[in-house]
């Protein structure tokens, strides 16, 4: 009953380095996705996929890289981490077609970045 | 982007009293979403709305779907400590658009004894 997993949970990064946020998924969801939550405001989409192989950019994707290699997986990356980019951040996951607003989400990853 | 702004930002209540929270948008709606955020964990989906008008209830809660479609309800009728969390609002503009989901800033629910 593992739904939407996260890997790690919490990191701490210094100014400039690079790391890379696993997210996995067993219902078999075509559509996965990388939100930001920070204080006071509404999580906020880094980028999306919908289906193997393809990516897209959302609100705010500066900073970012995603892949879809496999349907089950969807990996954030920073390639050079800067300090505004502290945050929690949530991989969900939703079907295909016309119910895709129902997100299942992850757990978290508590980033810090100094 | 577009922010949804819920309210009460925060709220504290006794166990068996009733909740009642709200979101707004500047912009029209075809879904609302309501999902709850325990600490340490991911938003949980409570409620999904389609209609203008429409009220839909999960257990103890009660969802409204505005007839502006600009704003949605969210009630939780005699809490209890596990209603401690924070709560969600979500408005997609168009069905089958999830990649435009905007989010509200969240209404933090204290349950004391």
């Amino acid at each position: 009953n593992a739904g939407v997993t996260q890997t790690p949970k919490f990191r701490v990064l210094k100014t400039g380095q690079s790391m890379t946020l696993l997210c996995a998924q067993d219902m078999n969801h075509e559509y996965m996705y990388w939100y930001r939550q920070d204080p006071g405001m509404g999580l906020r989409l880094i980028h999306y996929s919908v289906g193997e192989g393809t990516t897209a950019k959302g609100e705010v994707p500066d900073g970012y890289n995603v892949s879809r290699l496999k349907k089950q997986n969807f990996l954030l990356g920073l390639e050079s981490a800067a300090p505004s980019q502290t945050s929690v951040y949530f991989c969900a996951s939703s079907y295909g077609g016309v119910t895709n607003e129902k997100l299942f989400f992850g757990s978290g990853t508590q980033l810090s970045v100094l | 982007g577009q922010q949804l702004n819920q309210s009460p930002q925060s709220m504290f209540i006794q166990e068996g009293e009733d909740v009642s929270m709200n979101c707004t948008s500047s912009s029209i709606f075809n879904t609302w979403l309501w999902y709850k955020q325990d600490p340490g964990e991911g938003p949980v989906l409570l409620i999904a709305l389609y209609k203008a008008g429409e009220l839909t209830s999960n257990g103890r809660l009660t969802a409204q779907f505005g007839i502006t479609r600009k704003d949605s309800f969210l009630n939780i009728s005699a809490s209890i400590p596990s209603d401690v969390g924070i709560y969600f609002c979500a408005g997609q503009p168009h069905t089958g658009t999830a990649s435009k989901l905007t989010f509200g800033t969240g209404t933090r629910l204290q349950v004391t004894l």
